[in-house]
């Protein structure tokens, strides 16, 4: 079984720009989450996605963040514009019905804002 | 609100000695738990996860964590910590919100091996 596939793994931009994270999680599974981790922190949800409705944004930055999953696989996660305190790793992760509570993490996007 | 405490940031053992990663949670409700392992460069991988009955779950990599809920505590432990083990360790609560479930994380524990 595949398992959470995210690109690019790694982005450096200068502050001002946008930069967009492509993330596909594991076959079958209906609920996606993107978190946001930074250096020294635990992983922050940002965006939580049921199938292609949103169930929780209550803590994504929607003045700069945007989240879309349209066809209810995969997902884009977009920041415009990008601060130097969005450096940070963003992690993917998905579940299924059967698996619970049990999320299973993609490899994660490095971005480094300058 | 639901919250977890890792008091530890980093944490050094020689190879071969005995661990122990606290935890501390805070939820009103009976919690499910996990501990989730990073490697450098790494997503997170599931070690082993408390839902309800034994309260001593086991885990992969021979590790293992205890449930307590009188001191609202689920401190993982190995026996004989692998070189390989070095790196960042997370536990994290799941809590409800409406129809979602999510994951709060703690700040982790950074694992260093000495040989």
């Amino acid at each position: 079984e595949a398992g959470v596939a995210q690109s690019p793994r790694y982005k450096i931009i200068e502050k001002r720009q946008s930069v967009a994270f492509w993330c596909n999680p594991i076959s079958g599974h209906a609920t996606l989450y993107w978190y946001q981790q930074i250096l020294g922190q635990g992983p922050k949800l940002l965006i939580q996605f049921q199938n292609n409705g949103v169930v929780d944004d209550s803590q994504l930055p929607k003045d700069r963040f945007s989240a879309e999953r349209l066809k209810g696989v995969d997902s884009t996660l977009k920041i415009q514009p990008a601060k130097l305190e969005d450096s940070a790793v963003y992690l993917c992760a998905s579940s299924s019905i059967t698996s619970g509570s049990e999320q299973y993490f993609g490899p994660g996007t490095r971005l480094t804002v300058t | 609100a639901q919250s977890v405490t890792q008091p530890d940031i980093h944490i050094t053992v020689s190879e071969g000695a005995s661990l122990e990663l606290r935890c501390n949670y805070s939820y009103g409700a009976t919690p499910y738990l996990f501990w989730y392992v990073q490697s450098p460069g790494q997503g997170l991988q599931l070690l082993l996860k408390y839902f309800s009955g034994d309260t001593l779950v086991q885990g992969i990599k021979g590790f293992e964590a205890e449930f307590k809920r009188s001191q609202s505590s689920f401190n993982l432990r190995k026996p004989s910590v692998h070189w390989s083990d070095a790196a960042e360790y997370f536990c994290a609560v799941v809590s409800s919100s409406g129809s979602a479930r999510q994951l709060t994380f703690g700040s982790g524990t950074q694992l260093t091996v000495l040989p």
